[in-house]
């Protein structure tokens, strides 16, 4: 049972725009999300990340949203840039340290 | 400062093997955690320690698969005996205290 879902496979995006990933979940007692970004033959390394009492954070370019009447997060990555290319993960956590991933976006940034 | 460290990075064995999986958490880290990933399951929590306990095993998914961690800097995720399916990357990972976990590179498995 899959909890927590990215819906869109892949993104492709011009350089110096934004990008915009999107993950949803069921479980509303999910109280911290992150997302990882992940390089080919390389683990899952850790980007930002929101507690259920916030609803933005941001560190640099990157930009985490979190609707929870929506139970909905978003990571907006602006400008992009092709360094940028890679998947990204979402991640859900109950407290208890344990994390839900999501399949991942394969995000693609053109020059 | 080194990141969690696993070993073999790449191993290829033939059905009915043992597989030793190896990983060295970052220093000073209370939790750590094996995950499995394939196309079709993605990234799966299989099991995870806590000052060197294991807490929940409950993604282990067979009993062919096993895990230690006899002290705090060494964990192995032994498979007995392999089989193809179990053809996956294995990553491990280790936090202190907090749901930010730092993962090792992976060791990409294949069962012929």
């Amino acid at each position: 049972d899959q909890q927590v879902k990215q819906n869109s496979p892949s993104l492709s995006v011009q350089e110096g725009r934004i990008s915009i990933l999107n993950c949803d979940y069921t479980n509303s007692m999910f109280d911290y999300f992150l997302w990882y970004k992940k390089y080919p033959a390389e683990g899952p390394t850790f980007l930002i990340s929101i507690s259920s009492i916030k609803d933005k954070n941001e560190d640099g370019r990157f930009t985490v949203f979190l609707n929870k009447s929506a139970k909905h997060l978003s990571l907006h990555i602006v400008p992009s840039q092709p360094v940028d290319s890679a998947v990204y993960l979402c991640a859900a956590s109950l407290n208890d340290y344990k994390l839900s991933f999501g399949a991942g976006t394969t995000v693609t940034v053109r020059a | 400062d080194a990141g969690v460290i696993q070993s073999p990075r790449h191993e290829v064995t033939e059905m009915g093997q043992e597989v030793t999986l190896r990983c060295k958490p970052i220093s000073g880290h209370d939790y750590l955690f094996w995950y499995r990933q394939t196309m079709m399951r993605g990234l799966e929590l299989l099991i995870y320690f806590n000052n060197n306990v294991p807490i929940d095993d409950s993604g282990m998914p067979e009993d062919r698969f096993s895990a230690k961690m006899p002290n705090a800097s060494f964990s192995t995720l032994k498979i007995q005996p392999s089989e193809p399916r179990d053809s996956a990357v294995y990553f491990c990972a280790s936090s202190s205290q907090t749901e930010t976990q730092y993962f090792g590179p992976g060791t990409r498995l294949l069962v012929l």
